[in-house]
């Protein structure tokens, strides 16, 4: 499957927890965007990563953190977790220009 | 800033009648627009984008810079286009921030 892949597809921790969200791009493309979608909420912007470099960041928290490494993955951390961070996390790669290619997203839920 | 608002969280119409979802931004510059549609079990894709100019499974969507719009339009609604449809904005070609509204369920009635 050359999509876009994101691991895992659920999870499940308890607040104060870190975890770290997976996300293999599209072949061939070099950006990747990461997304928060809460409750009855739109997608939010959270980062922006072009061939290893960050890009534009969004409303992201400072207990997030991303990064994009040489092979083109990238990983969201999300740290000191909290119940208001349970959603789903999107992460979408792009090729150019500004056309994304969606991953199934990574439901996390913070109990 | 960048801001995309869809005001309509749900809209329902009966199938064979025109279908109209709303989009307005707010951006400085020269932004590029597009809807992008998310089907039931599937994922998030690209419906169509305004510089592309085409109509995508009946739908169409002009850009107007003088109203900052951009609602997606279909003559003749199908029951095959229940979904939720989200309007996104990109600040142009070098653009690194994509924006997305907070999207529009559409159901359409038999």
């Amino acid at each position: 499957d050359s999509g876009v892949t994101q691991t895992p597809k659920h999870l499940i921790t308890a607040t104060g927890q870190r975890v770290t969200l997976r996300c293999s791009p599209r072949s061939g493309d070099l950006s990747v965007y990461w997304y928060q979608q809460s409750l009855d909420q739109g997608l939010q912007f959270l980062i922006h990563y072009y061939n290893g470099e960050e890009r534009a960041k969004g409303n992201i928290l400072e207990r997030f953190s991303a990064q994009q490494f040489p092979d083109l993955h990238s990983e969201l951390n999300l740290s000191s977790l909290e119940l208001g961070d349970s959603a789903l996390y999107f992460c979408a790669s792009s090729g150019g220009p500004n056309v994304l290619t969606f991953g199934a997203g990574s439901r996390l839920t913070v109990l | 800033a960048q801001r995309v608002t869809q005001p309509e969280k749900l809209l329902s119409v009966f199938k064979g009648a025109p279908v109209e979802l709303k989009c307005n931004y707010s951006y400085s510059g020269s932004p590029e627009l597009f809807w992008y549609v998310q089907y039931s079990r599937q994922r998030l894709q690209l419906l169509l984008r305004h510089i592309s100019r085409e109509s995508i499974k009946g739908f169409t969507a002009d850009l107007n810079k003088g109203e900052t719009s951009f609602h997606l339009k279909k003559p003749f609604a199908q029951e095959e286009d229940s979904a939720m449809y989200y309007c996104a904005l990109s600040g142009g070609s070098s653009a690194s921030k994509i924006i997305f509204g907070s999207g529009t369920r559409l159901s359409i009635r038999p």
